[in-house]
C-alpha cells in the first residue's frame, strides 16, 4: 500500500543539524510533491516547505528560509530535510506527507522527533 | 500566530452534530476552493478528512461535510461518535509563495 516511512528519533545538541528521511512506498515519489510540516509539543501543524520531487524545485515557508533545505534522491524513492543552526524550540515532531500542488496532503509519514538538548 | 483562525474547542453530545469553522482571508480560504480538513488523534499522524472544500476522500466517513461562505470554511460532523474525538486542523492554499496556511487546531470534545 502506499505509504511514508520516515527516519528514527534524533536527538542533538543546540547548533547542530538533523536531516530527516522520507522514503516513499507503494508510488513513485516523483509523481506528487512532498510536504514537510513540524508540530512542536502540544501545538499545531506548521508548514516547513516543500519540494517537487519531480525537478527538485522548493518552497521554504519565510520562518525556515535559510535553516531548512529539501532534497530528494529519485532512485531510492526518498525525500529528505535538514534543518540547521538546531535551538531547542525547535524540538518537535516533523511529518512529511505526499501532497498536490495546491496542497492537498493525502498520505502522511508516522513523524520523527528531534529532541534538540545540551 | 495562525494564518487562518479555528476555534480553540468544540464540543458535542454523542449523536449531535457540530461545526468547526476556519476564517482566513480572500488571499487564502476565501480566494481558492482548495480548503482541506485534517483530523489528528492524539499520537498519530494527520488523515485527510475533506479536501476542496466539500470532497471526502474514499473511505472517510459520509457524517464529514464541508462547506465554505466567504473567508469562512467550516467542516460539519453530524452524528458524533466517540471515535471523533480528535483535534482537527483546516489549511487552504494561497497562490503565493507559502503555497499553504493552516489553522491552529480545533480540539473536539465528544462529551
Amino acid at each position: 500500500q502506499v505509504q511514508l516511512v520516515q527516519s528514527a528519533p534524533e536527538v542533538k545538541k543546540p547548533g547542530a543539524s538533523v536531516k530527516v528521511s522520507c522514503k516513499a512506498s507503494g508510488y513513485t515519489l516523483t509523481t506528487n510533491y512532498i510536504y514537510w510540516l513540524r508540530q512542536a509539543p502540544g501545538q499545531g501543524l506548521e508548514w516547513m516547505g516543500r519540494i517537487n520531487p519531480n525537478n527538485g524545485a522548493t518552497d521554504y515557508a519565510q520562518k525556515f528560509q535559510g535553516r531548512v533545505t529539501l532534497t530528494r534522491d529519485t532512485s531510492i524513492n526518498t525525500a529528505y530535510m535538514e534543518l540547521s543552526s538546531l535551538r531547542s524550540d525547535d524540538t518537535a515532531l516533523f511529518y512529511c506527507a505526499r501532497g498536490s500542488y495546491r496542497g492537498i496532503m493525502d498520505v502522511w509519514g508516522k513523524g520523527t522527533t528531534v529532541t534538540v538538548s545540551s | 500566530q495562525s494564518a487562518l483562525t479555528q476555534p480553540a474547542s468544540v464540543s458535542g453530545s454523542p449523536g449531535q452534530s457540530i461545526t468547526i469553522s476556519c476564517t482566513g482571508t480572500s488571499s487564502d480560504a476565501g480566494g481558492y476552493k482548495f480548503v482541506s480538513w485534517y483530523q489528528q488523534h492524539p499520537g498519530e499522524a494527520p488523515k485527510l478528512m475533506i479536501y476542496d472544500v466539500s470532497n471526502r476522500p474514499s473511505g472517510v466517513s459520509n457524517r464529514f461535510s464541508g462547506s465554505k461562505s466567504g473567508n469562512t470554511a467550516s467542516l460539519n460532523i453530524s452524528g458524533l461518535q466517540a471515535e471523533d474525538a480528535a483535534d482537527y486542523y483546516c489549511s487552504s492554499y494561497t497562490g503565493s509563495t507559502t503555497p499553504v496556511v493552516f489553522g491552529g487546531g480545533t480540539k473536539l470534545t465528544v462529551l
